[in-house]
Formats: structure tokens, sequence, C-alpha cells
């Protein structure tokens, strides 16, 4: 039972260049999640999507991208990296409102 | 800003019970107070979670106060495994999707 995966685990890139992160979920979880973690602070919220279809923006939105591709999957699109982007991203799922997320393992971002 | 407001970090020795307070005075009648802890930076894991009755499974405890304000993780023996910062969050209510994380605690277990 694999839950929430993320791809890559690691990831360099260059000012300006893009990218797509990869979320994909087993559990058939209606809601999925897009948060960044910065070094000693909490996890912010930067999309979520409550159900296929839908996408929402969260509290730090700003140079991003998402598609609910489908229930299983959500991806997270960069279209020009920033330095201030370097963080490592983490997705979520859930399935019922007030039922727990689960989180992925994280995708450890670093733009030079 | 977090819902939420816990100690930066404790100690504990290994095999004692670990007590991790967290204050939510805002919280509302349909929120529901959630636990995390996220070991070095893998992804957040979930322990527990409880509206208003007292709560256990097999990883922890979860006591919240009569007035809903106040809550304590516990976990029973603590390992070296359990060193990790642990995250206690409020969310509920309809239409209120989000975490809002604030910054832990760090629990260090000490041998």
């Amino acid at each position: 039972n694999a839950g929430v995966t993320q791809t890559p685990k690691f990831q360099v890139l260059k000012t300006g260049q893009s990218m797509t992160l990869q979320c994909a979920q087993d559990m058939n979880h209606n809601s999925m999640y897009w948060y960044r973690q910065d070094p000693g602070m909490g996890l912010r919220l930067i999309y979520y999507s409550a159900s296929e279809g839908t996408t929402d923006k969260g509290e730090v939105p700003n140079g991003y991208n998402v598609s609910r591709l489908n229930k299983r999957e959500f991806s997270l699109r960069l279209e020009s990296a920033a330095p201030s982007q370097t963080s490592v991203y983490f997705c979520a799922s859930e399935g019922y409102s007030n039922q727990p997320q689960h989180f992925g393992d994280g995708t450890r971002l670093s733009i030079l | 800003d977090a819902k939420t407001t816990q100690p930066p970090s404790m100690d504990c020795a290994e095999g004692r019970a670990a007590n991790l307070p967290c204050n939510h005075s805002t919280i509302s009648g349909n929120e529901y107070v959630y636990w995390y802890r996220q070991i070095h930076s893998q992804g957040p894991q979930y322990i527990i979670h409880g509206l208003k009755n007292n709560e256990t499974n097999e990883m922890a405890s979860l006591i919240i106060t009569e007035d809903r304000k106040s809550s304590t993780l516990i976990l029973p023996h603590a390992t070296l495994r359990d060193t990790a910062v642990y995250y206690c969050i409020v969310r509920g209510g309809s239409g209120t999707y989000k975490y809002i994380f604030g910054t832990g605690t760090r629990l260090k277990v000490l041998a």
C-alpha cells in the first residue's frame, strides 16, 4: 500500500527553468493538497483540490500552478523557478472532511 | 496565524511518558484537534485526532480538556525513535480544508 507517492524526490533547477512536481495517491481520497516547508518552519499550504475538477489557492500560491488530472493525481508546476522557491514540497490527500490528511515523503527542490 | 500554541522544545527520558501540551483557546465547537509528527525532514506522520472526548490508539493518547481550550498528547513509553517535531493542529467545519501548521514542539528522547 503506497499511500501518497511524490516524484521526483530531489531536483536542482536553474533560475527561470520550469518544472512539474507529481503526486499520486492510491487511497481513493477526494481531497489533495500541496504544501511547502522552509527550514525551521511549519508547512504552508500552496494549493488544494477539494474534489476532482476543482482547485483553490492556499496561503502562498504565487509562482505556482496546479492541475488535478484525475482523482488520483495532483501536480504542482513552477513556470519560472526563483531561488525563493527553494524548499521541501509535500503532497497530502484526505478522504472525507475531518479525517486526517496523509502526506508523501516530499520533494526537495533547490533553485540556483 | 496558527490557532495553536506549543512549547518550542521538550526532553523526555527513554521509557518514560512524554506529555506534549497544546493550547487552542479560540477553538470553535466543530473544530477537531489533530496531532502529527515529523521525523527529520520526512513527511508529517498522523498520530491521533479528536473532537472533545479523549482518544487512544496504538501510538498515543489524546486528552482534551472539558472546555476544549487545551489538549495533551501522551506517548506512554517514549523511545529514541519518538524524537521528532510534534505539531498540534486545529481544523474543522464545512469548507475549512486547510491545516495551519505552527512551529511545533521539538521532542528529544534521551537515552
